[in-house]
């Protein structure tokens, strides 16, 4: 069974950092892409960065809003993506989920219970 | 940035209606279209991906056609379990860009 552990969040003042971690299991970790997406209070979903696999150089891909304030990065050997965020704002505040693209097409076909990152004073 | 405009924002319906989401994309999206199911504090559910092609599991009174900058998500008959928020989302372009979302709503 393919599941998705999203751990790290929190509250956490504008200007500080916090680190997401996602465990997986269930499946070869290495062969998927992974990717980031979260959702404000009350909104809509937004995507925020992605890491490719070990056969893509674990190349990465980000929101524009986060660019150079976040950080994606994967370790393979202990099935784990992590979502390293400094310099937050309080238009960060969201709920952070952990995705698969799967591997047949290029959707996010399984999503982690997702972790809440509130950034306040 | 490719921006994705679904419509309506909000539906009302009863139980047993047909009922059909768009989804306009500003640019050409090749076939890299995915339909999103979200009940309230609930995770996002995958529906349909590729426009068209049903996620496994998902029941087929759903269905997702379309071509281009226009899709459609439709539920041929609605049942009790699927009033919820709709998204649709690209994968053709960075950065990968969600609709607004369409909430379906008990009439």
């Amino acid at each position: 069974e393919v599941q998705l552990v999203e751990s790290g969040g929190g509250l956490v003042q504008p200007g500080g950092s916090l680190r997401l971690s996602c465990a997986a299991s269930g499946f070869s970790f290495s062969d998927h892409y992974m990717d980031w997406v979260r959702q404000a209070p009350g909104k809509g979903l937004e995507w925020v960065a992605r890491a490719r696999s070990k056969a893509n150089s674990y190349a990465t891909e980000y929101a524009a809003s986060v660019k150079g304030r976040f950080t994606i990065s994967r370790d393979d050997s202990q099935n784990s993506l992590y979502l390293q965020m400094n310099s937050l704002k309080t238009e960060d505040t969201a709920v952070y989920y952990c995705t698969r693209r799967s591997g047949g097409s290029w959707t996010f076909d399984y999503w982690g219970q997702g972790t809440l990152v509130t950034v306040s004073s | 940035d490719i921006q994705l405009t679904q419509s309506p924002s909000f539906l009302s319906a009863s139980v047993g209606d047909r009922v059909t989401i768009t989804c306009r994309a500003s640019q050409g999206i090749s076939r890299y279209l995915a339909w999103y199911q979200q009940k309230p504090g609930k995770v996002p559910k995958l529906l349909i991906y590729d426009i068209s092609t049903l996620q496994s599991g998902v029941p087929s009174r759903f269905s997702g056609s379309g071509s281009g900058t226009e899709f459609t998500l439709t539920i041929s008959s609605l049942q009790p379990g699927d009033f919820a928020t709709y998204y649709c989302q690209q994968l053709n372009n960075y950065p990968l860009t969600f609709g607004g979302g369409t909430k379906v709503e008990i009439k």
